[in-house]
């Protein structure tokens, strides 16, 4: 089984909510990452978790507040979005950080009003 | 860092033609994946292939790593092939991140 799930499907949040994505896996891998995927644009990278540590933050704003519980779990605190901030939140794993295969969840489709 | 070029940026081709997409890469690289993003935005695994090649039904892939290139191949296209194909690759002792290229934007008439 090679299935990433991500909840919610859909968020729409006003600019002074507080939110969070969640994204599991349940293959064993010890590599999580988030991305961010504007319309019409490839994803871009915001984090990677290794082994439950953060290793990679590619100078996202701290209104976006990554955290992993544990090996399966990874969520993405939101607070304080703009509405430049909408776009799909795709969320992937991998065995090992590196060079394994790269697994994406189908991702939440954000709207900041 | 690593540079990814996706060509062409649009295709359009009758159901059952093939094509061929292409990736370059400026740099050498240890990961190399293929993807279909499908309109509902799911990123759909399509090859691991940092070297070689590779067959799964109507698609093929290559990559020379040597040249910094790798072709996906598509045969007897359907409509459900239809969406953004995505090269994405990492670095050789570079760090975890995976690079997009811009994507491939393909349209199957029936």
């Amino acid at each position: 089984d090679t299935e990433v799930t991500q909840t919610p499907k859909h968020l729409v949040m006003g600019m002074t909510n507080k939110k969070s994505l969640k994204c599991e896996q349940h293959m064993g891998h010890r590599a999580m990452y988030w991305y961010k995927q504007k319309a019409k644009k490839p994803p871009e990278l915001m984090f990677v978790y290794s082994y439950e540590k953060l290793s990679i933050n590619e100078s996202v704003p701290s209104r976006f507040s990554p955290e992993c519980p544990n090996s399966s779990l990874l969520n993405l605190h939101l607070h304080a979005l703009q509405p430049e901030d909408s776009a799909l939140y795709l969320c992937a794993s991998s065995l090992q950080p590196r060079p394994y295969e790269q697994y994406f969840g189908p991702g939440t489709r954000l709207t900041v009003t | 860092g690593i540079q990814v070029e996706q060509s062409p940026p649009d295709l359009i081709l009758q159901e059952g033609a093939n094509s061929t997409l292409r990736c370059n890469f400026s740099d050498s690289v240890n990961n190399l994946q293929w993807f279909h993003q499908n309109p509902w935005g799911q990123l759909i695994n399509l090859f691991y292939i940092p070297s070689g090649t590779k067959q799964n039904g109507r698609l093929s892939a290559t990559t020379v790593a040597t040249e910094r290139y790798s072709s996906l191949y598509i045969s007897s296209s359907q409509t459900t092939d239809s969406g953004v194909y995505f090269c994405a690759v990492q670095a050789q002792g570079g760090s975890e991140k995976l690079v997009f290229g811009k994507g491939t934007k393909l349209t199957v008439n029936p």
